[in-house]
């Protein structure tokens, strides 16, 4: 199985600045149709997963655009440009290029 | 709105079998695979099986094999979890989430969980 590893596992940040995310992958993540399935997840807490990013850098509808994703091939990154109070919560990344599909052990996003 | 509306809360004896319900909304039900994934208490996510619910097919993770089984029922668009043999480590909130057409084995919607606690 492909293993994701995210860092850090614990990330304090102070309200209005911003944060950083990292995933890497066991093997690459481009698929054989050129796409790289990558996502990313927020699960703030008590509440289910949802969806952030898809396919490396595209925003699900209703995410703010102070969420970006980035990255290629085994290297990826989240970033928050200026942390809100409700950007509080887990963050996990995934992929779907191997089967299984697998996730990161997440990142806890909390302020300072 | 599309929407996954799932079963509520189960309490088990270890060795019992749990079944968790799916019930989708606001979209053609066979046209989404679902996925079945679970997170520990205070831990990680957890994929645990897919199914089509256009033809019934499934596939689950080793870990999972043999003790899970996926089903559906197109008459009602819910989609079930069966978790057999259950033992403490199987005490989880158990989530059903959508594949999109666009992202091979992504999950753009998610149940909003079900508690299932394995305790004698």
């Amino acid at each position: 199985d492909v293993v994701m590893t995210q860092s850090p596992l614990s990330l304090p940040v102070t309200l209005g600045q911003p944060a950083s995310i990292s995933c890497r992958s066991s093997q690459s993540l481009v698929y054989s149709d050129g796409n790289t399935y990558l996502n990313w997840f927020q699960q703030r807490p008590g509440q289910s997963p949802r969806r952030l990013i898809y396919k490396v850098s595209n925003r699900d509808s209703g995410v703010p655009d102070r969420f970006s994703g980035s990255g290629s091939g085994t290297d990826f990154t989240l970033k928050i440009s200026r942390v809100e109070a409700e950007d509080v919560g887990v963050y996990y990344c995934m992929q779907g290029t191997h089967w299984p599909p697998t996730f990161g052990g997440g990142t806890k996003v909390e302020i300072k | 709105q599309v929407q996954l509306v799932q079963s509520g809360a189960e309490v088990k004896k270890p060795g019992a079998s749990v079944k968790v319900s799916c019930k989708a909304s606001g979209y053609t039900f066979t046209s989404y695979y679902m996925h079945w994934v679970r997170q520990a208490p205070g831990q990680g996510l957890e994929w645990m099986g897919i199914i089509n619910p256009s033809g019934g097919s499934t596939s689950y993770a080793q870990k999972f094999q043999g003790r899970v089984t996926m089903t559906r029922d197109t008459s009602t668009s819910t989609v079930y979890m069966e978790l057999s043999s259950l033992r403490s480590e199987d005490t989880a909130v158990y989530y059903c989430a959508r594949v999109p057409p666009s992202d091979k084995l992504g999950m753009d919607v998610w149940g909003q969980g079900t508690t299932v606690t394995v305790s004698s």
